[in-house]
């Protein structure tokens, strides 16, 4: 069965400072990987995905991942956060880039001024 | 871009009642969509997957009697809580799987709250 976990569940970081989450995966086979960041009370916004090729991918506002298979793991980072990427970050694995969704826990991010 | 809807986005109901929750694709055509129900402070878990006119296919230990599911057209499927209980009180969010690309959109979800 596939799973996905978020070690950490809450992060603070400064704005300005760098931010790095980290996912890591069980998956059978080669899987689709998603981050999502949730807005309180709001629905999913997709930051990034990877199926294939480069293992570095970039997403939108200024967040990248890293797929290691080696490791399971797809991190998410950001090189300097705004006080606007305070949020909840979710994790995902499928089998393809419609299936359903396996999410991880969770992270919820705080930027401190 | 792909949109997708879901209405309403609050909802309050009586105990015992029913609650009916839409989730449709606004520019797209979709013959699967998926139903997720998160908890406050926790992860999105799958409900169900809703295949336009055929029977959904739910998760183990969730009720489908009790969370009914019909995917009558290629944008539009629903969800029905039937007679509620404050526990069924959560955040009910759909996606939707475009059948031209095979990407999956969500919606914005609706809060449910049985008082």
């Amino acid at each position: 069965a596939q799973s996905v976990t978020q070690p950490d569940i809450h992060i603070t970081v400064s704005e300005g400072a760098s931010l790095e989450l980290r996912c890591n995966y069980s998956y059978g086979a080669t899987p689709y990987l998603f981050w999502y960041v949730q807005s309180p009370g709001q629905g999913l916004q997709l930051l990034l995905k990877y199926f294939s090729g480069d293992t570095l991918v970039q997403g939108i506002k200024g967040f990248e991942a890293e797929f290691k298979r080696s490791q399971s793991s797809f991190n998410l980072r950001k090189p300097s956060v705004h006080w606007s990427d305070a949020a909840e970050y979710f994790c995902a694995v499928g089998a393809t880039a419609g299936n359903k969704l396996t999410f991880g826990g969770g992270t919820r991010v705080l930027v401190k001024p | 871009g792909a949109v997708v809807s879901q209405h309403p986005s609050r909802v309050i109901c009586k105990s015992g009642t029913s609650v009916k929750i839409e989730c449709r694709s606004l520019d797209f055509q979709a013959t699967t969509m998926f139903w997720y129900r998160q908890f406050p402070k926790q992860s999105l878990m799958l409900m169900a997957t809703s295949n336009e006119g055929s029977k959904a296919t739910y998760e183990q230990g969730v009720e489908k009697d009790k969370f009914l599911i019909n995917h009558a057209s290629l944008t539009l499927s629903t969800l029905t809580v039937t007679s509620a209980h404050p526990e069924d009180s959560s955040f009910y969010i759909c996606s939707a799987r475009d059948v031209v690309s095979g990407g999956q959109y969500f919606g914005p979800g609706t809060r449910l709250t049985v008082t």
